[in-house]
């Protein structure tokens, strides 16, 4: 069974810089995994911030940006915002089936 | 702009077959994957599958022996069907489309949420 593993919590002071991670119980990852980042805040849908590793849709916020650090998925967050409380999944493809972290619940404080 | 809809019932007894439909306006089902999506009140997200515009499908390995999702172009909508639902299967369920050269899942539906409950 895949398993993807995000940290459950991470608390960043305002303005701060932040990264997140997500591993693979298959190995490394790798941009072939087609690394995705989501926000979700409180009662609201799903947002993708960040898709395949690195790139940003319009919407997504200048501090944000995705990697691939040490065999991991990694998202990191620049100059954070109270606005960037949420919970943050990440999501890992596999050769046709997509597999989601967790998630990590970043707290602003 | 897309935009997707999911409408179905919101209670189930266990051991029924649940049936979610999504519906796709405002652009072209073609060349996109169209998945399935559920979250667990209180959980995370967990994929659950999606179709292809020519019809393959591609399921999670652990529902894989309870649910099918198909295509209906014309009305421009696809559906999920998931048999023999029990309490865990108590969820927000979410319909997305999946970009095939990018691999972004945009847009997302608001989401239904679907109760099992004797």
């Amino acid at each position: 069974q895949t398993v993807v593993t995000q940290e459950p919590s991470l608390t960043v002071s305002p303005g701060g810089t932040v990264t997140l991670t997500c591993a693979s119980n298959t190995g490394a990852v790798t941009s072939g995994n087609y690394p995705t980042w989501f926000q979700q805040r409180p009662g609201q849908v799903p947002r993708s911030l960040i898709y395949s590793t690195n790139n940003k849709h319009s919407w997504t916020p200048a501090r944000f940006s995705g990697s691939l650090l040490g065999g991991k998925a990694a998202l990191t967050l620049s100059g954070v915002l109270p606005e960037d409380e949420a919970d943050y999944y990440c999501l890992f493809y596999y050769g046709g089936v997509w597999v989601f972290g967790g998630g990590t619940k970043l707290t602003v404080l | 702009q897309v935009h997707l809809q999911e409408s179905g019932p919101g209670l189930m007894k266990p051991s029924e077959t649940l049936s979610l439909t999504c519906t796709v306006s405002g652009g072209s089902m073609s060349n996109f994957y169209w998945s399935w999506i559920r979250q667990s009140p209180g959980k995370g997200l967990e994929w659950l599958g999606y179709i292809f515009y020519n019809g393959d499908t591609y399921y999670s390995p652990s529902l894989k022996s309870r649910i099918t999702i198909s295509l209906d172009t014309p009305q421009k909508q696809f559906s999920l069907q998931l048999r023999s639902v029990t309490a865990a299967d108590t969820a927000v369920y979410y319909c997305a489309r999946v970009s095939v050269v990018y691999r972004w899942f945009d847009p997302w539906g608001q989401g239904t949420l679907v109760t099992v409950s004797s």
